[in-house]
C-alpha cells in the first residue's frame, strides 16, 4: 500500500509565476489536510479537504493560494503570482477520517523556491 | 492562534544519553502527538496520547499527556545515531470545528554524536 505521494518534490519558479502542487492520498483515505514549513519552524495548518469539498480553510492566505480535492485525481494545492514569501515546504497529510484518533500519514513535501 | 512552546530548540548529546523534550500550550487540548523528521521528509508518527495523565512508550520512546492538558514531554532513553533528526510535537482538539487539524511546535533538533 503506498504512502501519500507529493509532486513534484521540488519546484522552482520565479516571482509572478504559477505553482501546482500535487498530492495522492493513501489508498482508501478521503480526507486531506495541507501544511506549510517555513525554514527551522513547524508546519502551519492551511486547509483541509474531503473529496470534492474544501471543509476549512482557515490557514490558507485568502488571497492568490487554492485548493481542491477532485472526485477523480490528486489534491491540488495551487498559488498564483509566487512571491518569495512562497517559498517553503509544503505538505499534504491523508487521513482515513476526521478526528483525533484518526491518523493523519504526511507525504514526502514538495519544497518550493521562488526566485 | 493556538500556539506550542517546545523546548529546547536543539540538542547536542553522546550515544547512549538519554534525552528530554517537552512541549507547553496556554490552550487546553485533547490529542497530543510527537513527530520525527528525517531531512527532506515529511513527519512520522512516533506517539500518539489521548488521555490526560496518559503515559505511553514505543521502544525507547516514552511519552505522557499533562493531567493538565497543556503540556507533553518526550523521552528517548539511550540514544542511537539514527535518532539524529527533528522532533515535534503536535495537538489537535478533534470534534467542533477543528476537525482534527494539527498545531506543531516549533521543533526539536537532535544531534548524536558517536
Amino acid at each position: 500500500n503506498a504512502g501519500v505521494m507529493q509532486n513534484p518534490r521540488h519546484l522552482v519558479r520565479r516571482r509572478g509565476q504559477e505553482a501546482r502542487l500535487r498530492c495522492s492520498p493513501m489508498k482508501g483515505h478521503s480526507h486531506v489536510y495541507w501544511y506549510r514549513q517555513l525554514p527551522e519552524e513547524g508546519l502551519k495548518f492551511m486547509v483541509y479537504l474531503q473529496k470534492e469539498n474544501i471543509i476549512d480553510e482557515s490557514g490558507m492566505p485568502k488571497e492568490r493560494f487554492s485548493a481542491e480535492f477532485p472526485k477523480e485525481g490528486p489534491s491540488i494545492l495551487r498559488i498564483q503570482q509566487v512571491v518569495r514569501g512562497d517559498s517553503a515546504a509544503y505538505f499534504c497529510a491523508s487521513s482515513h477520517g476526521q478526528g483525533a484518533y484518526n491518523e493523519q500519514f504526511f507525504g514526502p513535501g514538495t519544497r518550493l523556491t521562488v526566485l | 492562534g493556538q500556539q506550542l512552546n517546545q523546548s529546547p530548540q536543539s540538542m547536542f548529546i553522546q550515544e547512549g544519553e538519554d534525552v528530554s523534550m517537552n512541549c507547553t500550550s496556554s490552550s487546553i487540548f485533547n490529542t497530543w502527538l510527537w513527530y520525527k523528521q528525517d531531512p527532506g521528509e515529511g513527519p512520522v508518527l512516533l506517539i500518539a496520547l489521548y488521555k490526560a495523565g496518559e503515559l505511553t512508550s514505543n521502544g525507547r520512546l516514552t511519552a505522557q499527556f499533562g493531567i493538565t492538558r497543556k503540556d507533553s514531554f518526550l523521552n528517548i532513553s539511550a540514544s542511537i545515531p539514527s535518532d539524529v533528526g527533528i522532533y515535534f510535537c503536535a495537538s489537535s482538539n478533534a470534534g467542533g470545528t477543528s476537525y482534527g487539524k494539527l498545531t506543531f511546535g516549533q521543533g526539536t533538533i537532535l544531534t548524536v554524536h558517536p
